[in-house]
């Protein structure tokens, strides 16, 4: 079974700061595939990167970085220099590898960003 | 590139109604689509996954009867919510992958969700 696990249910910062909102996740699939979502007010769900189990490889984009770690299951998601416009709710998702496609959500961090 | 549409947007209506909910995929060719419910302040729960030309497979606890899906094309599928009580009221949300193969390691591509409200 798969299991996706986001700690922090709420998080509030004030303008500028750097925020990471943790993700941990379970699976018994070699391979796999790890999603961080976006879903602001409005409700549509915005799709901000997929990484493969393979890729332990850090990816940073713009304001946004990512830290795979097969080592403790974890893909973490930092957003450096936060802004208004960042408050949403993230959800991290892990999809199987084989026949096992879907997605298995977290229960999502909202995140506050202050002026 | 890779926009799914989802229509209407918000939906209210009486309790007995049928509701139908449509999501295409605009510039891509959707093998599977797949519809979500969320509960406010909750996380997506999968519904349904549908692929294109077959029968749609449902998650445990979801009533077939209750909530059709049909996918008959490679951009269109539909979710009929049938003879709606309050209870159904919740954001519904559809999501489309591409690729050749049903098992495509596509990523899902979200529509911006329908609100249903019934009364």
């Amino acid at each position: 079974a798969q299991k996706v696990t986001q700690a922090q249910t709420e998080i509030s910062v004030v303008e500028k700061e750097d925020v990471t909102l943790d993700c941990v996740y379970e699976t018994r699939d070699t391979t796999y595939y790890l999603f961080w979502y976006k879903q602001p007010p409005s409700g549509e769900l915005v799709f901000l990167i997929r990484r493969n189990s393979f890729d332990e490889q850090n990816e940073i984009s713009g304001r946004y970085s990512w830290n795979f770690q097969k080592s403790t299951s974890s893909f973490n998601f930092t957003i450096t220099a936060s802004q208004v416009v960042d408050s949403a709710v993230y959800f991290c998702a892990l999809s199987g590898g084989g026949s096992n496609y879907k997605l298995t959500f977290g229960k999502g961090t909202l995140l506050t960003v202050n002026p | 590139g890779a926009v799914v549409s989802q229509h209407p947007s918000w939906v209210i209506c009486k309790s007995g109604t049928s509701v139908k909910i449509e999501c295409r995929s605009l510039d891509f060719q959707a093998t599977t689509m797949f519809w979500y419910r969320q509960f406010p302040k909750q996380s997506l729960m999968l519904m349904a996954t549908s692929n294109e030309g077959s029968k749609a497979t449902y998650e445990q606890g979801v009533e077939k009867d209750k909530f059709l899906i049909n996918h008959a094309s490679l951009t269109l599928s539909t979710l009929t919510v049938t003879s709606a009580h309050p209870e159904d009221s919740s954001f519904y949300i559809c999501s489309a992958r591409g690729g050749t193969a049903v098992y495509s390691n596509q990523p899902q591509h979200f529509g911006d969700g329908t609100r249903l409200s019934i009364l």
